[in-house]
């Protein structure tokens, strides 16, 4: 079946505008995650959706940051009034939800530059 | 607080050679660890993981190591081949699901 999408692939946005990234995770997975890739960076965590369970936020850098996802289908990743710190690749992944330790499937990640 | 490091942002190694890369933790807490690959402008795909409880796992031209006594883990990928040049990330897992990355390893593999 089709992988992890995201949208948009690049998104150019002006300091202080508002975004929103989409995230369509592989159907039938429970788990849904975001990342953070900065330039030269390892990948950092964001926040994470289990289910209807309530989501692990303790990644989010500051409160301009906020995700929602319906059910166990659709996420999206929006940031407030973006400063150019925030520039990055951001990436989705999604997991079966299972046991710990279980590999996450990617998307191929929206590249948000803020000017 | 880095929790998970790759120390090497670079290694270059010659095709049909052995590449190994590294990666330490600290936290003991971690049970299950993950090898991430990264092409250019796509999201990383998994590689090879290893559960806490070996020490060993082989899959193909891949094997990846685990010394819990000394928080460390390697990737070994014998014989590198050209595809195989990408970013190799290393995770850990504290059993919540949440995967904790490190910086990265540029691997280059020259003909």
């Amino acid at each position: 079946g089709a992988g992890v999408s995201q949208s948009p692939s690049n998104k150019v946005t002006e300091k202080g505008k508002d975004v929103e990234l989409r995230c369509d995770p592989i159907s039938g997975h429970t788990a849904l995650y975001w990342y953070r890739q900065r330039l030269g960076q390892g990948l950092e965590f964001l926040i994470y959706f289990q289910g209807n369970s309530a989501p692990d936020k303790s990644g989010l850098p500051s409160d301009r940051f906020s995700a929602e996802r319906t059910g166990e289908s659709v996420s999206t990743l929006t940031i407030q009034r973006t400063q150019q710190e925030d520039s990055a690749v951001y990436l989705c992944a999604s997991s079966s939800g299972r046991l710990a330790g279980v590999e996450q499937y990617f998307g191929p990640g929206t590249r948000l530059t803020v000017t | 607080d880095q929790q998970v490091k790759q120390n090497s942002p670079s290694l270059s190694v010659q095709e049909g050679r052995i590449s190994i890369l590294n990666c330490d933790y600290t936290n003991s807490m971690f049970d299950y660890f993950l090898w991430y690959k990264k092409y250019p402008a796509e999201g990383p795909t998994f590689l090879i993981s290893i559960s806490s409880i070996k020490d060993k796992n082989e899959d193909g031209r891949f094997t990846v190591f685990l010394n819990k006594s000394a928080k460390h883990l390697s990737l070994h990928i014998v014989p590198s081949q050209p595809g195989d040049s990408a970013v190799y990330f290393c995770a850990a897992s504290p059993g919540a699901q949440k995967l904790v990355f490190g910086q990265g390893t540029r691997l280059t593999i020259n003909p």
